[in-house]
């Protein structure tokens, strides 16, 4: 079974300041890993992904992750914070299961808030 | 190209009612998935469609919830009797492949259910 680990469920940051949001993740079977963002009263819309190709990986908005076999961590940064990056963000992890299909795992989500 | 659409956007209704959401996929997606996003935790896979087929319904209750996805289309998610523990946010997402580890889902903007 696979789980992802979101450490903290509030991060603040300041407007123009590096955003770090941490995942760690368990998989029995190497990992596909994913990044969402949730803005209010909408669906989530997908930042990027991890499918076993390069390590680095970079999204839309300015987004980036690296996918760290050896720290079990797949972290989510952006060097200059905007305003509106404001939202929740989760990190989810999938793998193949007996029967086919793609199951996502979700972690518990992490709000970020920007500050002017 | 047309997002995933649900409706309703809110529903409100008493503990032991009955209620009914609508998904309508991205056109030529073959696999639709229904999630429970209860208020502070990430989605959690409901029931997974492959075309009109279920791939994995694990998480389901099935002794009060129901899903159908008849024509590999649309899908309709019902809860008979509703409980106080079912208000959340159901989400429903589309993928266009066979449901691969890789798939990017795509979400609609949610259902947001309250039960009295």
């Amino acid at each position: 079974a696979q789980s992802v680990t979101q450490l903290g469920s509030h991060v603040s940051v300041s407007e123009g300041a590096l955003v770090l949001l941490r995942c760690n993740y368990s998989s029995s079977v190497p990992p596909y890993l994913f990044w969402y963002v949730q803005y209010p009263n909408q669906g989530l819309q997908l930042l990027l992904k991890y499918t076993s190709a390069a390590t680095l990986v970079k999204g839309i908005n300015g987004f980036e992750a690296e996918f760290k076999k050896s720290e079990t961590s797949f972290h989510l940064t952006k060097p200059s914070a905007h305003m509106s990056d404001a939202a929740e963000y989760f990190c989810a992890v999938s793998a193949p299961f007996t029967g086919g299909g793609n199951k996502l795992t979700f972690g518990t989500g992490t709000q970020l808030k920007v500050e002017l | 190209e047309a997002g995933v659409a649900q409706s309703p956007r809110y529903k409100i209704i008493e503990k032991r009612q009955s209620v009914a959401f609508w998904c309508n996929p991205i056109s030529g997606h073959a696999t639709l998935y229904w999630y429970q996003q209860i208020l502070g935790q990430g989605p959690k896979l409901l029931i997974q469609f492959q075309n009109n087929g279920v791939v994995d319904d694990s998480q389901l209750p099935k002794d009060r919830f129901s899903a159908e996805r008849l024509k590999g289309v649309d899908s309709t998610l019902k809860i008979q009797p509703a409980k106080l523990e079912d208000s959340a946010v159901y989400l429903c997402a589309s993928s266009s492949h066979s449901g691969s580890s890789t798939d990017t889902q795509y979400f609609g903007p949610g259902t947001r259910l309250t039960v009295l």
